[in-house]
């Protein structure tokens, strides 16, 4: 059981917009940065989004984050059948002294 | 290039040791805090331990304190996760990744993974 709550999986046609969720609480999203990642087959996880919204440099502006509470949200736009992966939430938990990850949510792109 | 390069991973018994190491190239790596995150077979992503920039303050999930350490040399660039008492559940690839490094963001540069096995 993941502290960071995410649905096991989500799907859209390609070109539409897809939203993933990640809920904590006050100890984790609720008080800190929330970070997301992408991770294709057999490959290590890629960062997306640092700081709730911020994209590192070269990830496509179709991809966005954003935090409310105790929850963060990331957003693809425009899909495309590359984007299918797994999506992993992570923040730090200041009360286990520790970063905690979501379950992961599986991306089908149909 | 900016790379991290994870070894040490393999086939070990439960109850036994292996120290995993993870090398920096391109970065000032002395600079960085550095973490070391664990994928178990067709699961999701564990953190496992953190390291800051000099080696003052350590972190680790309680699935694993008591049982693994981590080090860093920088004068080899190198991170190190070393990981006694292990058990079947331990049984993961081992990724490391960038920590705390200014204003850059953490989990910026990751290693391929090294796989741990541990089987009797």
């Amino acid at each position: 059981q993941s502290v960071l709550t995410q649905p096991p999986s989500a799907s859209e046609t390609p070109g539409q917009r897809v939203t993933i969720s990640c809920s904590g609480s006050t100890s984790n999203i609720g008080s800190n940065s929330v970070y997301w990642f992408q991770q294709l087959p057999g490959t290590a996880p890629k960062l997306l989004i640092y700081t709730n919204n911020q994209r590192p440099s070269g990830v496509p502006d179709r991809f966005s984050g954003s935090k409310s509470g105790t929850s963060a949200s990331l957003a693809i736009g425009g899909l495309r059948s590359e984007d299918e992966a797994d999506y992993y939430c992570a923040a730090w938990d200041g009360s286990l002294s520790a970063w905690v990850f979501g379950g992961g949510t599986k991306l089908t792109v149909l | 290039q900016v790379q991290l390069v994870e070894s040490g991973g393999g086939v070990v018994q439960p109850g036994r040791s292996l120290r995993l190491s993870c090398a920096g190239t391109g970065l000032s790596f002395s600079s960085y805090g550095m973490h070391w995150v664990r994928q178990a077979p067709g699961k999701g992503l564990e953190w496992v331990a953190g390291i800051s920039y000099d080696g003052s303050n350590k972190y680790y999930a309680d699935s694993v304190k008591g049982r693994f350490t981590v080090s860093r040399d920088n004068s080899k660039n190198t991170v190190y996760l070393q990981m006694n008492s292990l058990r079947d559940e331990d049984t993961a690839v081992y990724y490391c990744a960038n920590g705390r490094h200014g204003s850059s963001p953490q989990f910026d540069i990751w290693g391929q993974g090294t796989l741990v096995t541990v089987s009797s």
